[in-house]
């Protein structure tokens, strides 16, 4: 069975600095893996997603991730932390008749 | 473009009450419809998904039900609510079969009390 693993439940960045999300997962072929991002009370967005090709993918917002499959990862990384991404993020990986498996989430705060 | 809609925003019932959410998409035909539970501070739970008219899934066993009786219209039920059925339920759609993203509605926040 396909699953999705985020490490860090709540995350600390200042303003500005670099940000990087651990997304694992398992999945039996080739993975389609998402990105998603959620401001309280809203809807999930998608930030961006891979299903082939190039294993640096870039998504809206200024984000980007990278796909490893030796290490069964897909990390989503940000140069410089604006106030407006503190929200929570989501990895999925997306499976037959488009049945995603998401992670628990990982809370961004950012500090001013 | 597409758009889904999800209603209402916030909901408070009564333990035992009925419930009806309906979630409709736009723009586009033959969609893969979803509803997922969210509990606080936890990711998404798959509840049920449809694939056409009158095909639902359920992938928990559970106090509710959901029915798609027009192509880009889908509904979760209750007929009597339980306090563990509060929560933040989204409604989803993707397209055709394949593995793709979920375009996902703005949710509606569930109260049992």
């Amino acid at each position: 069975a396909q699953s999705v693993t985020q490490p860090d439940i709540h995350i600390t960045v200042s303003e500005g600095a670099s940000l990087e999300l651990r997304c694992n997962y398992s999945y039996g072929a080739t993975p389609y893996l998402f990105w998603y991002v959620q401001s309280p009370g809203q809807g999930l967005q998608l930030l961006l997603k891979y299903f082939s090709g190039d294993t640096l993918v870039q998504g809206i917002k200024g984000f980007e991730a990278e796909f490893k499959r030796s290490q069964s990862s897909f990390n989503l990384r940000k140069p410089s932390v604006h106030w407006s991404d503190a929200a929570e993020y989501f990895c999925a990986v997306g499976g037959l008749a488009g049945k995603s498996t998401f992670g628990d989430g990982t809370t961004l705060t950012v500090k001013p | 473009s597409q758009t889904i809609h999800q209603w209402p925003a916030t909901l408070v019932q009564p333990v035992g009450s009925p419930l009806s959410l309906e979630c409709t998409v736009e723009g586009t035909s033959n969609p893969n419809l979803y509803w997922y539970r969210q509990a606080a501070g936890r990711g998404l739970q798959l509840l049920f998904y449809s694939v056409g008219i009158g095909q639902i899934s359920s992938e928990v066993p559970q106090n509710l039900s959901a029915s798609r009786p027009q192509d880009r219209q889908f509904i979760l039920s209750s007929k009597k609510l339980l306090l563990s059925d509060s929560g933040f339920y989204l409604c989803a759609w993707s397209a055709l079969l394949r593995d793709t993203e979920a375009f996902f509605g703005q949710g509606t926040r569930l109260t049992v009390v």
